[in-house]
């Protein structure tokens, strides 16, 4: 069964603090990516991974870093989290050219 | 600038009748198109992809692509109250190691009884 996971769901935190966003893919796919979904925005690309150790900023970057020590599992990392960065996030894979596989997205409040 | 456009915003049509979406792209390099739907708690997933001039249709669903112009249309035939959802249009450069997918900012569909 084809799946990307995403840890948590739900998740809120006080300005400030640090976040951890955690996501995991079943299908060995090469290509990870953070996106985070603002009403009115769509998807807005955060962080693209082409494997382990390999990633790259994508358009909104600032205030995010990402790791990726084994090739199933990406995470996102908000360093002293700001209001503005309230938003869906969601993390996705894909191998090569096909479709893009789509967690179920975090909700992330910071207050 | 937006890279990916999506006309219109929000889109109602009746149960049973054609919806109709739009998608232009303003960058040459963007060759691979896709849909993705998204329904509310949800993450997006693929409707279809459209790489060549044309059309292709699977089951209800019609994506047109004219590379000429860099648009793209999907076609929604006999819309279902299912089919109520966020839509997008996606684009990316062709080639296996770029990776990155552009998004538009999507149209919301409503399909009313």
């Amino acid at each position: 069964d084809m799946k990307v996971t995403q840890m948590p769901r739900y998740l809120i935190k006080r300005m400030g603090e640090n976040v951890l966003l955690e996501c995991g893919q079943d299908m060995s796919h090469e290509t990870m990516y953070w996106y985070r979904q603002d009403p009115g925005l769509g998807l807005q690309l955060i962080y693209i991974s082409y494997d382990v150790d390999s990633n790259s900023e994508g358009d909104i970057p600032k205030g995010y870093r990402v790791s990726r020590k084994k090739r199933e599992h990406f995470s996102l990392i908000l360093d002293s989290a700001k209001t503005n960065q309230t938003s869906v996030y969601f993390c996705a894979s894909r191998q090569a050219n096909t479709e893009v596989f789509f967690g179920k997205g975090t909700r992330l409040t910071v207050v | 600038q937006q890279k990916v456009q999506q006309s219109p915003e929000s889109l109602s049509v009746p149960e049973g009748g054609m919806a109709s979406l739009n998608c232009t792209s303003s960058d040459r390099n963007f060759q691979y198109f896709w849909w993705y739907r998204q329904h509310s708690g949800e993450g997006p997933k693929a409707l279809m992809s459209i790489f060549s001039d044309g059309d292709k249709k699977e089951g209800r669903f019609t994506a047109h692509l004219n590379k000429a112009s860099l648009h793209v249309s999907l076609h929604i035939r006999d819309s279902q109250p299912s089919d109520s959802a966020l839509y997008f249009c996606a684009a990316s450069e062709p080639g296996a190691n770029t990776g990155k997918l552009t998004f538009g900012h999507g149209t919301i569909l409503r399909v009313h009884p």
